[in-house]
């Protein structure tokens, strides 16, 4: 079975700090790969980020970073100096192999960034 | 901007109404999807089209009814709804049904079935 992860139903945080969301997954492909999707309350799922399960590169892009860890499998997601703009609801999400076009969303992590 | 086009943003509809959502996307991709997303939780697959033609059907009920005129367009037929279907439903696509799973989604319709 394949399954994500988001222990974190909310986080609030003053502008400024640093925030992890964490996800952890389930699946037993050998390849896959992960997402995070931000929906602000326009309600569109925003793209930000795909890794595939061959490349545990960090990456960073601007103030959002990413950690792979496929020891424990996770793939967390940390934001820098936070921005009000930041505030929205994320989401983790997982497409197998076997999966043909379907996501396995996390249940979101609604993030607060407060002035 | 989105290059996914959903209309219309909000929906107010009777149990016994008849509408539709349309979603329009230019990107050239061959699949199109449909989610429902309840609030607070994570979007829920409906239906995939893939190639203009049906691939995937989650055991959706017959009220809502998908419909793909062409590469370009996808629509979702709404018909005898129940108050539980109000939800906002996104419409999404991608270069290809199999492969990376990259999905560009609109901004959804927000349904409220009185």
């Amino acid at each position: 079975a394949q399954k994500v992860t988001q222990a974190q139903t909310e986080i609030s945080v003053v502008e400024k700090e640093d925030v992890t969301l964490d996800c952890v997954y389930e699946t037993r492909d050998t390849t896959y790969y992960l997402f995070w999707y931000k929906q602000p309350p326009s309600g569109e799922l925003v793209f930000l980020i795909r890794r595939n399960s061959f490349d545990e590169q960090n990456e960073i892009s601007g103030r959002y970073s990413w950690n792979f860890q496929k020891s424990t499998s996770s793939f967390n997601f940390t934001i820098t100096a936070s921005q009000v703009v930041d505030s929205a609801v994320y989401f983790c999400a997982l497409h197998g192999s076997g999966n043909t076009g379907k996501l396995i969303f996390g249940q979101g992590t609604t993030l607060q960034v407060k002035p | 901007d989105t290059e996914v086009t959903q209309t219309p943003k909000h929906l107010v509809m009777g149990m016994t109404n008849k509408k539709s959502l349309k979603c329009e996307q230019h990107m050239g991709h061959r699949a199109m999807y449909w989610y429902k997303q309840k609030a607070k939780k994570p979007p829920e697959l409906m239906f995939v089209y893939s190639y203009e033609k049906l691939s995937i059907n989650e055991s959706v009920p017959s009220r809502f009814s998908p419909e793909c005129p062409n590469s370009s367009l996808l629509n979702l037929h709404l018909h005898a709804l129940q108050p539980e279907d109000s939800a906002l439903y996104l419409c999404a696509s991608s270069q290809g049904m199999y492969g990376t799973g990259e999905l560009f989604f609109g901004e959804g319709s927000r349904l409220t079935v009185l």
